[in-house]
């Protein structure tokens, strides 16, 4: 069974730097084909595509938040990590991660069940 | 990358079909057949429904189908149930090794 799972804290204040976890099982990062993905979707609004790490850790970003974006993977741990620097009140949201095996679709197939983010002073 | 542009909302009654558009440009939808559909439940997480413009994830009911026609994806559903009430997001790959949603289409069974 695939499960992601979303990690990281609930509450960052304004020009600080957001780190979340998403831990994975049930498939690996390193199988050709292999990707994990962040999207987020603040409260009400569209979900919104972040970026992207593959099996040979290539690596994608949001053309609007590639400045501010990293993400690393580590797979012995079954773990993908994403920061976002200089977080704003914009940047509330609920945060997921995503699989997506671009060898079988185009989809993200399996989804975590997000985590929520609150940026606030 | 714009989002791509879904109608805000669009209603059917039970047993009707209903049809929601996708806009995009030659870049993401134009450009490849890769474009995906989730429906998603307030306070859920999104569930992927079609993939690759038509195919269908196992388990998905074959009441949901995708179509492409140049830079517009479009997801239609037949037989519409109380169940299907929902938000709808379509999704496309681009042409810079990214992806893209839509804004999203609220769906009232009325």
């Amino acid at each position: 069974q695939v499960t992601l799972r979303e990690s990281g804290p609930a509450l960052v204040k304004p020009t600080q730097t957001l780190t979340l976890t998403c831990t994975f099982s049930g498939f690996s990062l390193s199988t050709s084909g292999m990707c994990v993905s962040w999207i987020r979707q603040p409260p009400g609004m569209a979900l919104e595509w972040l970026a992207v790490i593959d099996y040979n850790d290539d690596k994608y970003y949001s053309t609007s938040l590639k400045t501010r974006l990293t993400i690393s993977k580590d797979t012995s741990r079954n773990q993908v990590v994403l920061t976002m620097t200089n977080m704003g009140p914009l940047d509330t949201a609920t945060y997921y991660c995503a699989r997506l095996h671009y060898y079988e679709t185009s989809g993200f197939d399996v989804w975590g069940q997000g985590t929520v983010v609150a940026v606030s002073s | 990358q714009s989002a791509l542009t879904q109608p805000a909302s669009v209603s059917g009654s039970p047993g009707q079909s209903i049809t929601i558009s996708c806009t995009g440009t030659s870049s993401d939808i134009g450009a490849y057949d890769y474009v995906s559909w989730y429906q998603q439940y307030p306070g859920r997480a999104p569930k992927l429904i079609i993939y690759d413009v038509t195919q269908r994830p196992s388990g998905i009911s074959n009441r949901f189908s995708g179509s492409k026609s140049g830079n517009t994806a479009s997801l239609t559903i037949s037989g519409l149930q109380a169940e299907d009430e929902a938000n709808y997001y379509c999704s496309s790959y681009t042409s810079s090794s990214t992806w893209v949603f839509g804004g999203g289409t609220s769906l009232t069974v009325l």
